[in-house]
């Protein structure tokens, strides 16, 4: 079946503006997470999702970051006011839920703020 | 101190050989623990879980000593495609399904 895709897959904009960034997780998996991950660092979380509410979000780095999961599906990353330091690879994964449940990444978004 | 700490290598290991990778974690209150691999602009995969008896898979070996709060992966008769990056990762939570990754650990096998 088909897996977790994200798009666009490349991002390239200019400090101070708008970014979504979206994701489309595996059908009927109820958890959807984001990271990030900086060259040469592990991923970093951002913010779950247990079917449209966020379980937590204490990974958002400040408040230009927020996400949405309106239906429990497709899941949107926004970035306001986007700042050179945001430039890294967006990942999302998503899973069937629990802890010990294995968590599907897609392919990422390249952002790159210049 | 960062949450999960693992050597960062890179490792140049020749083919055939065995290899050791060790990760340590900080929060005694870790609940399960995996190694993730990643290929170089991939995303990253689940290479295994690791549990408390330790457990194997193939040509893999994964260990945790919650005591001394460390985990390992082993490696036997790699292969030129084991060559990746090893991610490990801590979820410290139950209730909570948010993973803690390392930086990770280049691997380069060697023909």
């Amino acid at each position: 079946g088909a897996g977790v895709s994200q798009t666009p897959s490349n991002k390239v904009t200019e400090k101070g503006k708008y970014v979504e960034l979206r994701c489309d997780p595996i059908s009927g998996h109820t958890a959807l997470y984001w990271y990030r991950q900086s060259l040469g660092q592990g991923p970093e979380f951002l913010i779950y999702f247990q079917g449209t509410g966020a379980a937590d979000d204490s990974g958002l780095p400040n408040d230009r970051f927020f996400a949405v999961r309106p239906e429990g599906s497709v899941s949107t990353l926004k970035i306001q006011r986007t700042e050179r330091g945001d430039s890294a690879v967006y990942l999302c994964a998503s899973s069937a839920g629990g802890p010990y449940n294995e968590q599907f990444f897609g392919p990422g978004t390249r952002l790159t703020v210049l | 101190r960062k949450e999960v700490e693992q050597d960062p290598g890179p490792f140049n290991v020749p083919e055939g050989a065995t290899v050791a990778f060790n990760c340590t974690y900080s929060n005694s209150a870790s609940q399960s623990f995996f190694w993730y691999r990643q290929d170089c602009r991939k995303e990253p995969k689940l290479l295994m879980s690791v549990y408390s008896s330790g457990n194997e898979d193939g040509r893999f070996t994964a260990q945790l000593n919650r005591a001394s709060q460390y985990i390992s992966l082993l490696i036997r008769d790699s292969k030129l495609s084991d060559s990746a990056t090893y991610l490990c990762v801590v979820n410290y939570d139950f209730g909570n399904e948010k993973l803690t990754f390392g930086t990770g650990t280049r691997l380069t096998i060697i023909p």
